[in-house]
């Protein structure tokens, strides 16, 4: 199966900051990448798919880059209601999905 | 808008077997594979498998091999996951998740004695 490694696990950072999460692929996945946002107690909500595709609905603070192996989420003027847990996804076609171990986002 | 809706909590014993539904709306069922993710509590998501709903076709995480099925009924444009042979480390959150859209809301399954 395809690994996520996924860094930091943990990020503390004030309201305004510019914060970035990234993954890495254990094979290159192209753009087969997405991103969710998990606040305590709720079901995942995309952010992000195919890389760097926006959600419709989601704030545009929210951006995802990359392709191959390596992919970054950035959220620009972090929030208050950006506390969550962020984890990274890839759907590789004919590949089982496989997720990163998670960033939990909070404010400083 | 798209949605799916799941069934609500379950708890059972050891050894029985757990069926959660996942309901579609919103969007044409038949033409998007439907996975299910499931999460222990305070852990990060685990891949169970996807069905396609037009198909029947199924690939499932080689870990649950044997013990799980995905069905649906078109009819009523819902998915269901049945686990069976229940453990107490099947105690989790299981989310019926299409690819690049929405999941469920989660259905918690606790399995204890």
């Amino acid at each position: 199966d395809i690994q996520m490694t996924q860094s930091p696990s943990t990020l503390s950072a004030s309201v305004g900051d510019i914060v970035t999460i990234t993954c890495r692929a254990s094979q290159s996945i192209s753009t087969w990448v997405a991103w969710y946002q998990q606040k305590s107690g709720k079901a995942p909500k995309l952010l992000i798919y195919k890389a760097s595709s926006l959600e419709s609905g989601v704030p545009s603070r929210f951006s995802g880059r990359g392709s191959g192996t390596e992919f970054t989420l950035t959220i620009i003027s972090l929030q208050p209601d950006d506390v969550a847990t962020y984890y990274c996804q890839q759907y590789n076609p004919f590949s089982p999905w496989t997720f990163g171990q998670g960033t939990k986002v909070e404010i400083k | 808008q798209v949605q799916l809706v799941q069934s609500g909590a379950e708890v059972k014993k050891p050894g029985a077997s757990v069926k959660v539904s996942c309901k579609a709306s919103g969007y044409s069922f038949m033409n998007y594979n439907i996975n299910w993710v499931r999460q222990a509590t305070g852990q990060g998501l685990e891949w169970m498998g996807w069905m396609n709903p037009n198909s029947g076709m199924i690939d499932y995480a080689q870990r649950f091999q044997g013990r799980i099925q995905m069905t649906r009924n078109t009819s009523t444009n819902t998915a269901y996951m049945e686990l069976s042979s229940l453990i107490s480390e099947d105690t989790a959150i299981y989310y019926c998740a299409r690819i690049e859209g929405p999941w469920g809301q989660g259905t918690q399954v606790s399995v204890s004695s």
